[in-house]
């Protein structure tokens, strides 16, 4: 069974670009997770896709980010126009699993974004 | 007072001992709890799950928790090299969502 996959791998873009991040999750997991490492900090929740309705999209950091998750399979993650502070490892996670089981999590290798 | 407090380490310990991590948190309604770890530019992968009150053993992981302290921890026994890794606390708390420890990490010395 193919993991969770993140594409791409490392991104380096000037500020004001535009960077679009892409997760294909577990076939079949219908619970589909962003998650940010900014350096120095803790994993933080972005939002929370149930196949492709966002069911929380509370931490994401403001309206320069734009997820998607047309059909319910895989999913994008549009940053634009990029800042500085928008540096930092981008992971995605699925899950079969809701409620108390939903930190059961399968996570991507991350993509990591460098805005200089 | 952060959601997950783990102590960011390093912490060091030689081959075949036992390492102690521990994390706090301060979401008293929460319900569920795990352990990640993550080595070097990986994904972090889940290895242990906990519920209820108690230890739970799975090989040479225990993860052990207390609601009324607020405090899981997971104790690795005989560590080998291979064990280190940046180890997560993780919460699923009363907000729904998932929240992480900024990690520890563990060095284990052959």
């Amino acid at each position: 069974e193919a993991g969770v996959t993140q594409f791409p791998s490392h991104s380096v873009i000037e500020k004001g670009q535009t960077v679009t991040l892409r997760c294909d999750p577990i076939s079949g997991h219908d619970n589909l997770y962003w998650y940010r490492r900014v350096m120095g900090k803790e994993i933080k929740f972005l939002l929370h896709f149930v196949k492709e309705s966002k069911q929380d999209e509370s931490g994401m950091p403001n309206n320069r980010f734009l997820a998607e998750r047309t059909g319910g399979t895989y999913s994008t993650l549009k940053v634009q126009p990029a800042e500085l502070e928008d540096s930092g490892v981008y992971f995605c996670a699925s899950s079969r699993l809701a409620g108390g089981l939903a930190g059961e999590l399968f996570f991507g290798e991350g993509s990591r974004l460098t805005v200089l | 007072q952060k959601e997950v407090e783990q102590n960011s380490g390093p912490l060091s310990v030689p081959e075949g001992a036992i390492a102690s991590l521990n994390c706090t948190y301060s979401d008293r309604v929460s319900q569920s709890f795990f352990w990640y770890r993550q080595y070097s530019g990986k994904s972090p992968e889940l290895i242990m799950s906990i519920y209820s009150n108690g230890d739970k053993e799975d090989g040479r992981f225990t993860a052990q928790l207390n609601k009324a302290s607020q405090y899981v921890s997971l104790l690795i026994r005989d560590s080998q090299p291979s064990d280190s890794a940046t180890y997560l606390c993780a919460v699923y708390g009363s907000n729904y969502k998932l929240t992480f420890g900024k990690g520890t990490l563990l060095t284990v010395n052959p």
